[in-house]
């Protein structure tokens, strides 16, 4: 078992839709999440970030954690055609700097 | 505050060659991170430097990858020789601190292995 799973999707919605984006993990240890978004030929550049559980919200974005279940999720609201890009999780046992484990990522199309 | 720096931004080589990358990272970020991103999947790390010493090099393919820090600034990460599997994105990150967040990536070295 990995130790980060993600689903690759592709994901196509209509825009305005709801989008829920997951992970599961199997490290106990994990206490640092993050999500990062790619655009094409470009790099990671952090979205969400949040440590234990809980929720964390910011302008259409939030961010789930229930390590109980040992799972994340990313949801968007009123998704829009720029919101198109690949969405990373990823997380680490000590703080978020250090030792990222990134899940495969899901790639978003967001039509209009 | 100028971003993560990383230079060439393409390059395509025949196996067993040798390439070299290149990384700035943002003024006064200690802490450098090499990541290799294959297709279809996130980012993994090869290396991580604190100032110029190695925190983090368990996952760094030593026969072949090679990457130095010799100033505390810039980076570079060096692969010889160069296999087909190598072909992937090498994403180079940085961070003020050795805990601090977030992780600032620069938008990689696209490197193909013919």
């Amino acid at each position: 078992q990995k130790e980060v799973e993600q689903d690759p999707g592709p994901l196509s919605v209509p825009e305005g839709a709801i989008v829920s984006l997951n992970c599961t993990y199997s490290n106990s240890a994990f206490q640092y999440f993050m999500w990062y978004r790619q655009y094409s030929r470009k790099g990671p550049e952090l979205l969400m970030y949040t440590y234990s559980s809980g929720n964390k919200e910011d302008g259409r974005f939030t961010a789930q954690v229930d390590k109980s279940s040992k799972y994340i999720s990313l949801f968007i609201r009123d998704s829009q055609p720029s919101d198109s890009a690949t969405y990373l999780c990823a997380m680490s046992a000590n703080q978020a700097g250090t030792a990222l484990i990134f899940g495969k990522g899901t790639t978003l199309s967001v039509s209009s | 505050e100028a971003g993560v720096a990383q230079s060439p931004r393409y390059k395509i080589i025949e196996k067993r060659q040798s390439v070299a990358f290149w990384c700035n990272p943002i003024s006064g970020h200690a802490t450098l991170y090499w990541y290799q991103q294959i297709l279809g999947q996130g980012p993994k790390l090869l290396i991580q430097f604190q100032n110029n010493g190695v925190v983090d090099d368990s996952q760094l393919p030593k026969d072949r990858f090679s990457a130095e820090r010799l100033k505390g600034v810039d980076s570079t990460l060096k692969i010889q020789p160069a296999k087909l599997e190598d072909s992937a994105v090498y994403l180079c990150a940085s961070i003020r601190g050795r805990g601090d967040s977030p992780l600032h990536f620069g938008n990689g070295t696209r490197l193909t292995v013919t």
